[in-house]
């Protein structure tokens, strides 16, 4: 019963290769998010759609294409893969709303995919 | 801007002690939220407890507490009798501001490891 899931957990690839990774929540929430953790763990946050609708593009290549067929799916595809993407990616869901209560922004996470380019 | 700040990259505690971890905030908005999530080395993101700014007291879940010190814009995580399980990458975040559809604005992380 995941709230969010990813697919796949872990993935190969070579440099200048495509690839994509999925995100289903099953929370009913509007709003997912793609971020990046990198290997000093921090985090950052890449893009954030709200039913369907893309809210949020921080600065990352255009290389990455988030695409939401439907409120409970966020997928990210990544094209011409780097060294630089090898990173840790998490897909999270969240329902925010104007009362700054824990049910209004609390970010449910998915498992992570862990992606290594070589 | 709203900022989050965590000033500890890193700590060793003795397990069974009590650890408090920094995090400290940056914003103008009167309502806002402030959450503590634990990583541990399997990867995933658990949320541990949440703070809102008009809350009367302190929150505590189990042997997490928050030590909120709204004058001094200080959200500081308390884990009480620590264990070696508590040993994680710990994350602060915040509420950020309605423009950006409140997303969540994390701090860079404390690895807390708990010595035998």
């Amino acid at each position: 019963d995941t709230a969010v899931s990813q697919t796949p957990k872990y993935l190969v690839t070579q440099m200048g290769n495509d690839k994509s990774i999925k995100c289903e929540q099953n929370l009913g929430h509007d709003t997912m998010y793609w971020y990046k953790q990198d290997s000093k763990k921090f985090l950052k946050i890449m893009f954030s759609y709200n039913n369907k609708e893309l809210i949020i593009n921080e600065t990352v290549p255009n290389r990455f294409s988030p695409k939401s067929p439907d409120k409970a799916h966020l997928n990210l595809h990544i094209n011409s893969l780097e060294l630089g993407d090898s990173a840790v990616y998490f897909c999270a869901s969240s329902q925010p709303g104007l009362a700054a209560s824990r049910l209004y922004n609390e970010q449910f996470f998915g498992p992570g995919t862990r992606l290594t380019v070589l | 801007a709203q900022k989050i700040t965590q000033t500890q990259p890193g700590m060793f505690v003795q397990e069974k002690e009590a650890v408090t971890l920094d995090c400290t905030y940056d914003t103008s908005d009167p309502s806002y939220g402030l959450f503590w999530y634990k990583q541990p080395s399997s990867g995933e993101m658990i949320f541990l407890i949440y703070q809102g700014s008009y809350d009367q007291q302190n929150a505590t879940e189990g042997r997490y507490s928050l030590n909120f010190q709204k004058a001094r814009k200080s959200a500081n995580l308390v884990i009480s009798a620590s264990q070696l399980g508590d040993s994680a990458m710990y994350f602060c975040a915040m509420r950020g501001p309605r423009d950006s559809n409140y997303q969540l604005i994390w701090g860079a992380g404390t690895k807390l490891i708990i010595k035998p």
